[in-house]
């Protein structure tokens, strides 16, 4: 079966920096996503890797390991608007998108 | 319409009443999608609609039906709604080429008694 896993809630300082993992098991590999989603709210595209390595876009990174299944959004300079959930997604070989549960991120002042 | 609209926002409905959720994007894009997110789990997909005139099924597709009869519309049907069918149902659109990413609508949260 396919299997996206990420902790299902994580807690951090405002001002520090925070890693969300994100493995995956699927059948086929067509690109991963990050995706934010605040409370009550729809997600919203942050990331994508379809190539092993990190991409940067300003406070977020997001890295790809395709042989070891493994992902991880990096988030720096924590601020409060960042306390929100952070959703994993797996395009498979249909080309359908295989979503994790999301991690569920709490910002202290 | 900027980007993706949903109908209605929230809605409470008897169980066996038939529903139907509105979704129209502005975006030209060809894909659409329609999720359910329910607490705990990942979005899961019910349908989708590659292109106008096609649709396909999703992972949980039972007691669901949806049409594409043009671009921009696809509105998603419960032809007898039961009370597992309590949910928050999300519609996206992505384009065809490119990184694809989906565009989500605000959502219509459902509860059916």
């Amino acid at each position: 079966g396919q299997n996206i896993d990420q902790p299902t809630e994580m807690t951090a300082t405002e001002g520090a920096i925070v890693q969300i993992n994100c493995t995956y098991q699927t059948s086929g590999f067509n690109g991963l996503f990050w995706y934010q989603q605040h409370a009550g709210e729809a997600p919203t595209f942050l990331s994508y890797n379809v190539l092993d390595g990190l991409e940067e876009k300003g406070r977020f990174s997001s890295f790809l390991s395709r042989s070891k299944g493994y992902s991880y959004l990096l988030l720096k300079e924590l601020q409060m608007k960042d306390s929100a959930s952070y959703l994993c997604a797996v395009k498979d070989s249909n080309y359908q998108l295989i979503w994790g549960a999301g991690t569920k991120l709490i910002i202290k002042p | 319409i900027a980007g993706i609209t949903q109908a209605p926002t929230s809605q409470i409905l008897a169980a066996g009443r038939r529903m139907t959720l509105r979704c129209t994007q502005d975006m030209r894009h060809n894909a659409m999608y329609w999720y359910r997110q329910d607490l705990g789990l990942g979005l899961r997909l019910i349908h989708y609609s590659n292109t106008a005139g096609t649709t396909g099924k999703g992972e949980v597709p039972d007691g669901y039906s949806v049409s594409r009869a043009n671009t921009d519309d696809f509105p998603l049907t419960l032809a007898s709604a039961v009370p597992s069918q309590t949910s928050v149902y999300f519609c996206a659109s992505s384009d065809s080429g490119g990184v694809n990413e989906q565009f989500f609508g605000p959502g219509t949260r459902l509860t059916v008694l």
